[in-house]
């Protein structure tokens, strides 16, 4: 099984920047991903990392820490758009097969 | 083009209909995946397809029933389902799975099921 932990909420000002942490824990890990999710809408993929370090995507950064079962997302010059949740999820490998598991989700607000 | 269509929209449907929802994508990926998402949670994973085959079933109630045609398309066949199965009906699907690469989900706009 899995256990994916990322705080509930959170609140930013526009043109701030933001991080979301996430901790997992996990038997066979096979990367962990970003996503964004609109309310009523699909989640958006932002972000992979399978080793260790930070990977850049404009103004989207994730770092991963398999050591530490530890990820985060990082948000630049935010924007009002950027108001959404934002998804942890955890491949895992077992049995053979692979599995993605999403964490709650942190719901982002960013205010004037 | 990194587009999942999904069909229908919204569908409101009885305890004793039968329905299917429907899951396309032209990206020529291996592997496509049934998620079920209620208000505020996470998606939950239902059903993964890889290469055309049933690779994961999680438990999900029989009165669900997935189906591959083809590598493009993936159906979620509907039965006697309970006011509880309410909920967005999400389609994913990726180039492969695991460490090889390419395994990034990409997620259809989903089905919005109401059951009465």
């Amino acid at each position: 099984g899995q256990n994916i932990d990322q705080p509930t909420e959170m609140t930013a000002t526009e043109g701030a920047i933001v991080q979301i942490n996430c901790t997992y824990q996990t038997s066979g890990f096979n990367g962990l991903f970003w996503y964004q999710q609109h309310a009523g809408e699909a989640p958006t993929f932002l972000s992979y990392n399978v080793l260790d370090g930070l990977e850049e995507k404009g103004r989207f950064s994730s770092f991963l820490s398999r050591s530490k079962g530890y990820s985060y997302l990082l948000l630049k010059e935010l924007q009002m758009k950027d108001s959404a949740s934002y998804l942890c999820a955890v491949m895992d490998s077992g049995a053979g097969s692979y599995q993605l598991t999403f964490g709650k989700g942190t719901k982002l607000s960013v205010i004037p | 083009d990194t587009e999942v269509t999904q069909t229908p929209k919204h569908l409101v449907m009885g305890m004793t209909n039968k329905k299917s929802l429907k899951c396309e994508q032209h990206m020529g990926h291996r592997a496509m995946y049934w998620y079920k998402q209620k208000a505020k949670k996470p998606p939950e994973l239902m059903f993964v397809y890889s290469y055309e085959k049933l690779s994961i079933n999680e438990s999900v109630p029989s009165r669900f029933s997935p189906e591959c045609p083809n590598s493009s398309l993936l159906n979620l066949h509907l039965h006697a389902l309970q006011p509880e199965d309410s909920a967005l009906y999400l389609c994913a699907s990726s180039q492969g799975q695991g460490l090889a690469g390419g395994s990034e989900q990409y997620f259809g706009p989903g089905t919005r099921l109401t059951v009465t």
